[in-house]
């Protein structure tokens, strides 16, 4: 069975600092995609990156950078130089490839507070 | 460019009762997924529509229904009101009903809250 893990739950930072958000994930499958989603206070989601499983280049865009390794099913999340409009709540998510049979499965979020 | 648009924002009822939630999916996108994401935890599917049929469901009970019109919009509809369907139900629009690897476009949602 697949399963997402965000280990923690709310993390608070003071603007500025950098912060990583954590997720571990469960497959038996050879072939999937990993996600984080954001989800500010207004409640819709907003897709943030999508990686598939033979991709294991980390990604940086703007303040936000992703660490992938399969070695450890681990797919970080770093905020660098935080803001308070980073301040939301951080889904990791994980499906299998290609099939339309496949369904996402969410982690429970980590609630990021950025403090002024 | 318009994106998903969900209605009504609110909604309370009783338990036993039925409702019906409606999504229009973002501009130029042909498929929608429905999720219930109950307070403190992540979205969970419940089902997919693409070319007016369901094409895949989570584990939710048949009180769970759906429907998708010719415009692409959708509707979902939950019988016999439980307490435990208090939850915000979030829509989501992508292209192509290709599954679920495909980043999806989300509304703002619909929170229902069981009296």
């Amino acid at each position: 069975a697949q399963k997402v893990t965000q280990a923690q739950t709310e993390i608070s930072v003071v603007e500025k600092e950098d912060v990583t958000l954590d997720c571990v994930y469960e497959t038996r499958d050879t072939t999937y995609y990993l996600f984080w989603y954001k989800q500010p206070p207004s409640g819709e989601l907003v897709f943030l990156i999508r990686r598939n499983s033979f991709d294991e280049q980390n990604e940086i865009s703007g303040r936000y950078s992703w660490n992938f390794q399969k070695s450890t099913s681990s797919f970080n999340f770093t905020i660098t130089a935080s803001q308070v409009v980073d301040s939301a709540v951080y889904f990791c998510a994980l499906t299998s490839a290609g099939s339309r049979d496949d369904k996402i499965i969410f982690g429970k979020g980590t609630r990021l507070h950025i403090l002024p | 460019d318009a994106g998903v648009t969900q209605s009504p924002t609110h909604l309370i009822k009783t338990r036993g009762q039925q409702v019906t939630l409606r999504c229009s999916p973002k501009s130029g996108h042909d498929t929608v997924s429905w999720y219930q994401q109950a307070l403190g935890q992540g979205p969970q599917f419940i089902f997919q529509y693409y070319e007016e049929e369901e094409r895949q469901r989570g584990n939710f009970p048949d009180r769970f229904s759906g429907h998708q019109f010719p415009n692409y919009s959708s509707e979902l509809n939950v019988n016999a009101l439980l307490l435990g369907d208090s939850a915000l139900y979030l829509c989501a629009s992508s292209v192509g009903g290709t599954g679920a690897y495909q980043p999806q476009h989300f509304g703002d949602g619909t929170r229902l809250s069981i009296l």
